[in-house]
């Protein structure tokens, strides 16, 4: 499959523990994009990743969540201590190059549950 | 910042008729780019059609056109001929270009019920 993938699909946790999402964007695209979609709203910007760069974090909460895509592996949404309102499905999007002004290629996203 | 409003939270539409889901967005650039997606039940988001701002003409993909009015910042979606896989949250999209070009900025959805 080149498409966007992401994992885990599902994932619970409880209150207060670290939640690990990952996504591999398309074979040759360097360019990651994470986004927040709570239930029943749409898609909220979160962070932009060029391979080992922080592109645009403003969408970013400023507490508990960071972002990296490291030269090798995956991209990688990290939330400590999660809370309920952390509750949300996570879609990951990946494009080719820089300045691409072609649509975003989405994966099927990873839905945290906290308890 | 640019923003994206799509007015509509729910439509639904005859199988075989005509829909049109609204969108509009501010900003301040003279060029850009505007999508729609589309989000089946299984999640995964799909592009339905783009428009190039510097294009008078609207953009059209089989069943699927847009009006696009720069003037207005307006650009709503119209599906003919509606079939049941059209069922779907459809998302209005804005995509800066040049060394902007990085995020894309969403509205908030609309969910469309195709009847039998």
């Amino acid at each position: 499959n080149a498409g966007v993938m992401q994992n885990p699909r599902h994932l619970v946790r409880r209150r207060g523990q670290e939640a690990r999402l990952r996504c591999s964007p398309m074979k040759g695209h360097s360019h990651v994009y994470w986004y927040r979609q709570l239930p029943e709203e749409g898609l909220k910007f979160m962070v932009y990743l060029q391979k080992e760069n922080i592109i645009d974090e403003s969408g970013m909460p400023k507490e508990r969540f960071s972002a990296e895509f490291p030269k090798e592996g995956p991209s990688i949404l990290r939330i400590q201590q999660v809370v309920r309102g952390d509750s949300a499905a996570y879609f990951c999007a990946s494009s080719p190059q820089a300045g691409w002004t072609g649509e975003l290629f989405f994966g099927e996203g990873s839905r945290l549950t906290v308890l | 910042a640019q923003t994206v409003t799509q007015s509509q939270p729910e439509m639904s539409v005859q199988e075989a008729e005509t829909v049109t889901l609204s969108c509009t967005y501010d900003t301040s650039e003279s060029d850009y780019y505007l999508f729609w997606y589309k989000q089946p039940p299984s999640r995964q988001m799909i592009l339905v059609i783009r428009q190039e701002a510097y294009k008078q003409q609207n953009a059209t993909e089989n069943r699927f056109s847009v009006n696009f009015q720069k003037a207005a910042k307006s650009f709503s979606l119209k599906i003919s001929d509606s079939q049941l896989g059209d069922a779907a949250m459809y998302f209005c999209a804005y995509r800066s270009v040049g060394s902007n070009a990085g995020k894309s900025t969403f509205g908030d959805g609309t969910t469309l019920t195709v009847k039998p």
